[in-house]
């Protein structure tokens, strides 16, 4: 099974600066055969389901601001808020769905500094 | 546009079986496009994948829950539902259910529910 460890476990950023969440996997999300990495991003309020925000890694879900961005490949990734609102407060979760089956990191916990 | 909820008893006696019903409206279930699936979250912890099945019956579980889940369709109510027996207190926990683009090999979850909370207590 695919293990996935984000880092770090929580983290409090000023509002307008830049929040970086780190995603590492237990073996590499990147398919050779139409080199796309299996890994996304969701962002979870309290009370509320999670939200998909980034997919393939990098990719936007439609209607995610643009602050939000993905990067990496492999098994490392990340998730980057360029300006953080008082709206990102939440726990952020990376999910790889590469191999069955599908597995969750642990969770970041954001809030404002 | 899409919605996707979920429904059941939120107290379950350990040793009994958990049945939740994910009711899904705005779209067709029997769409060729799409897995549905379960995901679960103990309360204050992280997401469980528990399984997805497709319109047709393909159902696919994760190993961990495979001996104690089933998961089945009604595409005539466009619904899916789940089982999980015999449970204990370990799996008390939010209950998701949500939506999955079928691809060469999978995708992420693009539509949740809302979740319930079962309770597994005597």
């Amino acid at each position: 099974d695919i293990v996935m460890t984000q880092s770090p476990d929580s983290l409090a950023v000023s509002l307008g600066e830049r929040a970086t969440i780190n995603c590492k996997s237990s073996q590499s999300l990147l398919y050779s055969s139409n080199n796309k990495n299996y890994l996304g991003w969701y962002q979870q309020k309290p009370g509320q389901p999670p939200k998909l925000l980034i997919y393939w890694a990098s990719t936007r879900e439609s209607g995610v601001p643009d602050r939000f961005s993905g990067s990496g490949s492999g098994t490392d990734f990340t998730l980057t808020i360029s300006s953080l609102q008082a709206e990102d407060v939440a726990v952020y979760y990376c999910q790889q769905y590469f191999n069955d089956p599908y597995s969750f990191g642990q969770g970041t916990k954001l809030g404002i500094k | 546009q899409l919605q996707l909820q979920e429904s059941g008893p939120g107290l379950v006696k350990p040793s009994e079986t958990l049945s939740l019903t994910c009711t899904v409206s705005g779209g067709s279930i029997s769409s060729s496009n799409y897995y549905w699936g379960w995901i679960r979250q103990p309360p204050g912890k992280g997401l469980e994948w528990i399984g997805n099945i497709y319109y047709r019956g393909n159902t696919y579980y994760n190993p961990s829950l495979k001996s104690r889940v089933t998961i089945s369709v009604d595409t005539s109510k466009n619904q899916f539902s789940l089982k999980l027996s015999p449970v204990t207190a370990a799996d008390t926990a939010v209950y998701y259910c949500a939506r999955t683009e079928v691809v060469s090999v999978a995708a992420p979850y693009d539509s949740w529910g809302q979740g319930t909370l079962v309770t597994v207590s005597s």
